[in-house]
This record gives C-alpha cells, sequence and structure tokens, in this order.
C-alpha cells in the first residue's frame, strides 16, 4: 500500500463551484498533516496545515480523521485562480518528524 | 525577502560530466532537503540535512552527493549525471526550532541530461 495516495484527477470545476478532495495515508503514527499547492512548473507551497478539530481558511477548509486515515480539502466558491495541483503532505512521528511525504497530487482546474 | 535560491534553473548536459546544482536560504534554517519530482512518481526525496555536518540519504539517495558546510548552502552534486537524472529538481528549508514543519521550497532546477 502506497504510505500517501490521492486521486489524480483532473478534476473540472465551473467557477463557483465547491469541490472537495481526499487523501488517504498507511502509516497510522503520522504526526503531522498539511495541503500543498503546487501551479504547473513551479514549486509547491504550502496551502494549509490540518488539524484534528479541522480547520478553515477563508474559502479553505481541511479536515483529519484518524481512526480513518484521510484528510480531506474542501474548497468553496472556486475561482479560475484555484486552478492548480493539490499535494497531500504527511510526516512521521518522532525523530523524522521533518520528512514530509508527498502524494502525487490532485489536479484541479476551474473553469469559466 | 526570506527565499531559496536554486542555480541553474535549467540544465542541459551529457552523460558522465559531474555537475552541481546550488542551494541557498536566508532564512537560518536548520533543515535542508533536495527532491525529485517527475510524472507519475510525484514529489521524491533525495538527501536532507538536519544541520552543518548532518546529512542523511532520503528515499532515491543513488547518483547523488549533497553537503553542507554551511548553514545557508546544500549543494546536490551528481558526479556522473546518466539519462535517469533527467528531472524537476526542488531544494527546500525548514526551521526545527518552529513547531510548523512548513517547508519552504527553491524554484526548481530542471535538469536534462542527455
Amino acid at each position: 500500500r502506497k504510505e500517501v495516495e490521492q486521486d489524480p484527477g483532473p478534476f473540472n470545476v465551473p467557477e463557483g463551484a465547491t469541490v472537495a478532495f481526499n487523501c488517504t495515508y498507511s502509516n497510522s503514527a503520522s504526526q503531522s498533516f498539511f495541503w500543498y499547492r503546487q501551479d504547473c512548473r513551479k514549486e509547491p507551497k504550502l496551502l494549509m496545515s490540518v488539524y484534528s478539530s479541522g480547520n478553515e481558511d477563508g474559502r479553505f477548509t481541511a479536515q483529519l480523521n484518524r481512526a480513518s486515515q484521510y484528510i480531506s480539502l474542501l474548497i468553496r466558491d472556486s475561482k479560475l485562480s484555484d486552478s492548480a495541483t493539490y499535494l497531500c503532505v504527511v510526516t512521521p512521528s518522532g525523530a523524522g518528524s521533518y520528512q514530509l511525504t508527498f502524494g502525487k497530487g490532485t489536479k484541479l482546474s476551474v473553469i469559466p | 525577502e526570506a527565499q531559496v535560491t536554486q542555480n541553474p534553473r535549467y540544465l542541459i548536459t551529457v552523460t558522465g560530466k559531474k555537475l552541481t546544482v546550488t542551494c541557498s536560504q536566508n532564512m537560518n534554517h536548520e533543515y535542508m532537503s533536495w527532491y525529485r519530482q517527475d510524472p507519475g512518481l510525484g514529489l521524491r526525496q533525495i538527501y536532507y540535512s538536519m544541520n552543518v555536518e548532518v546529512t542523511d540519504k532520503g528515499d532515491v539517495p543513488e547518483g547523488y552527493k549533497v553537503s553542507r558546510k554551511e548553514k545557508r548552502n546544500f549543494p546536490l552534486i551528481l558526479e556522473s549525471p546518466s539519462p535517469n537524472q533527467t528531472s524537476l529538481y526542488f531544494c527546500a528549508s525548514s526551521s526545527t526550532l518552529r513547531l510548523s514543519y512548513e517547508q519552504y521550497f527553491g524554484p526548481g532546477t530542471r535538469l536534462t541530461v542527455t
């Protein structure tokens, strides 16, 4: 089983739509969880951390389900500028917790 | 401006010709790392460094070397590049003194080995 799995998409959605991505991870001892955003041929950038209680940042909501080992990202009122690849990222517990394990990404295209 | 810089940004070279990709960060970060990104394979870690003179292998270290003689610099060395090392390379850094674990990435180096 792969460590971090994501649906590669692409998700093609109209402007204003709500879209959700899920990600599953295999290591139950994983400590920290993130969503990164990567625009085409550019570097990944942190979008948001994911906390057990769930967290929201404007139109973006992230949730973590430790029991089922999945993470979700919800984008409301999609904008054209949201078009990108969204990377699910997990860190192990303990001394290696700076090591990021990346999913392969989910591609989102927001269409006018 | 806080940033991670990489040079060169684009490089075309031939098999066997040694090359170095430089990485520098101005945020006084302890942790630095190199990744390669290939279609269908995602980002994979090559080497990382927890601090000066402390380096360790990532998931795909074969064919690469690194050094960390100064805190700000973490060069990636390909002693004898081969075509299977054609890839997009990213350097990243992070502070180990903060708990956010956010990594800051450089703009990437696109390497082609013919």
